[in-house]
Formats: structure tokens, sequence, C-alpha cells
């Protein structure tokens, strides 16, 4: 069975811009789940998404959205990119409605540089 | 606010020892409690994961222990070896919010 996948591995963008990141559960997973990665903050949480709609949100501002498909492919995106984003962004797949509540399984993450 | 504090920071040891990682949180809601190890351009595996209502769970020569009242667990790695060279990241999910709080990290170094 494929593991979750994510691309593009690596990013770099200048600020202002905008970048979409995309995740691709394993089959039969409907959840997925973002988190956020810095040296300075660790791990935080940003969303979670189960068969298309967001259940969960992390305390993170409005230029961080995301969406996911029927097929349960999740996309996110960052807005007005800002320096503070430089991070490893990495998605985890669950078959649970609460993925916290049970194991997950993350992909190995997209490196976003915001220069 | 839940806070989740790993220490040591970092651990260097020889092959073969048995060792201890700790993991603390300030509240004791918590669903459950999960330790994860982190290898570089590999992502988070899961390791363990113990529910409020466990006090302990293994998995080969892993053991992770919970003592909810005093909001503290313990991974315990039993023969390390080089393979087991990783940052060790445990995390509590709250009864409130489903989300996961986690921890620093601890980064572990196994010697041959």
């Amino acid at each position: 069975k494929a593991g979750v996948t994510q691309t593009p591995r690596y990013l770099i963008k200048t600020r202002g811009q905008q970048v979409t990141l995309s995740c691709s559960p394993i089959s039969g997973h409907r959840s997925v789940s973002w988190y956020q990665q810095t040296p300075g903050q660790g791990l935080q949480f940003l969303f979670e998404y189960f068969s298309e709609t967001q259940r969960n949100k992390g305390n993170f501002p409005g230029r961080f959205s995301g969406r996911q498909f029927s097929n349960s492919r999740s996309e996110m995106n960052v807005s007005t990119l800002e320096l503070g984003d430089s991070a490893l962004y990495l998605c985890a797949s669950s078959q649970l409605l609460r993925s916290a509540l049970g194991e997950q399984f993350f992909g190995p993450g997209t490196r976003l540089t915001v220069l | 606010k839940q806070e989740v504090t790993q220490i040591p920071a970092a651990l260097s040891v020889p092959e073969g020892e048995n060792l201890v990682l700790n993991c603390s949180f300030t509240d004791s809601a918590i669903y459950n409690l999960q330790w994860f190890r982190q290898d570089p351009g590999k992502g988070l595996t899961s390791l363990l994961l113990i529910q409020s209502s466990q006090r302990e769970q293994t998995s080969g020569r892993l053991n992770a222990s919970l003592d909810k009242s005093s909001g503290r667990s313990t991974l315990y790695i039993a023969a390390s070896q080089p393979g087991d060279s990783a940052t060790y990241l445990c995390a509590v999910s709250r009864d409130s919010n489903y989300q996961l709080i986690w921890g620093a990290g601890t980064k572990l170094i196994i010697k041959p």
C-alpha cells in the first residue's frame, strides 16, 4: 500500500507570493491533517479535513487555507507569503473522523523557503 | 493552555545502552499521548499510542508509560542501536478540541 505523498518536496518563493501544496493520503483514508514545523515554534496543527469538510482548525491567520477533494487528496494554500512562513509542512492521513484520536501516517513533508 | 515539554533536548549514548526519554504535559485532561520518531527527509513515524485510561504500551524494544495524574510519560528504549538515531517527539491529544499538542523533541544519537 502506497504511503502518504506530498508534492512538491521543496519550494522556494519570495515574499508576497502565494503557494499551493498537495497531499495524497493512503488509499482508503478520508482524513487529512496539515502541520507546520519550524525550529522556533516546533510542530503546530493547521487544519484537518474529512470527506471534503474542514473539521478542525488551528490558530493560524486566514492566509492559510485548505481544501479536500472527493478522492481525499488535499491542498493547502498560503497567500501573501511572509518570511516567517518558511517551514516544513507535513500532512498526515487517518481513517478516523478525528485523526488525533488514533494513529496518523505522515508524508515526508514539503520544505518551503520564503526569500 | 496545554504545554508539552521534552527533556533532554539532545542525548548521545553508546550502542547497546538502555535509555529513557521524558515527556511532561501541564493539563491532565488528555485523550491520548503519542510518541513519534522523525528521521531527516522522511517525515514522522508513529511509534506508540497510549490512551488516557492506559498505563503503558509496548512495541518490540520500545515501552512507553503514562502517568496522567502527574503529567508525565517516558519512552524506554532497550538495547539501543545506531538505527534508533532520530528525533523523538511526544504529542498529547486534548479532550476539548481533538488537536495534537507537540513537544519540541529529543534528538537521539546512538554511537556505534
